[in-house]
């Protein structure tokens, strides 16, 4: 079946370092691919999204690229903030199924002043 | 737009009680999940639907879960009777369903529940 794997959390980093959380997939069809965030206390949103191989999406300084070659959709971002600490869930959607996406666990990233 | 609406949002009830959370879907979105959170499991989802219809129940952990969606801009989760390892954050979301379309969901802020 389909599945996401993400990296294991949790992650922590100063502010202003480097962002990586990897994410790798396994689908029948080809998905597009979602990250999402959850800030505490929050429902889920939308961060970014690509929906076809070497498509990039990018918000708020995070971006993704879609590589088909390696079934990945790994999160990056240049310099995080302190704003930035969320748990973070890679996602796919097939074209089928009414829509529904299947997620990876979250990685949960603290970013310390 | 107002978003996903859920009601309500925080819920503590004694065990053995019937629980009924709430979820209104963005309007115009045609298909509607229910997700369960915790820090053990994490994010589960339980049940989906598509034009008011049940596709995949297959989530729902017990008979003791139900859920309707009896028009478009309502649906309900109901839990009886509760028991404490039903307390968690349940997510209610909806999308756009269609060919051509990208299905991200849009998520309600949640309704905590405690069962004692």
């Amino acid at each position: 079946g389909d599945s996401v794997t993400q990296m294991e959390g949790p992650v922590t980093l100063s502010e202003e370092a480097f962002l990586t959380i990897n994410c790798t997939y396994t689908a029948t069809g080809y998905p597009s691919l979602f990250w999402y965030v959850q800030y505490p206390g929050e429902g889920l949103q939308l961060l970014l999204k690509a929906t076809k191989a070497d498509d990039k999406g990018s918000n708020k300084g995070f971006e993704a690229t879609y590589r088909k070659e390696t079934t990945s959709f790994h999160l990056e971002k240049g310099s995080v903030q302190v704003s930035d600490s969320a748990v973070y869930f890679c996602a796919l959607s097939l074209n089928t199924n009414a829509g529904k996406s299947t997620f990876g666990d979250g990685t949960t990233l603290t970013v310390k002043p | 737009d107002a978003g996903v609406i859920q009601s309500p949002r925080h819920e503590v009830t004694e065990m053995g009680q019937e629980v009924t959370l709430r979820c209104k879907p963005i309007s115009g979105h045609n298909s509607l999940f229910w997700y369960r959170q915790t820090m053990m499991r994490g994010l589960e989802l339980l049940i989906y639907f598509n034009n008011n219809v049940p596709i995949d129940d297959s989530g729902m952990p017990e008979d003791r879960f139900s859920a309707k969606m009896p028009n478009a801009s309502f649906s309900t989760l109901k839990i009886q009777p509760s028991e404490p390892r039903d307390s968690a954050v349940y997510f209610c979301a909806s999308s756009l369903y269609g060919q051509g379309r990208i299905h991200e969901q849009y998520f309600g802020p949640g309704t905590r529940l405690t069962v004692t």
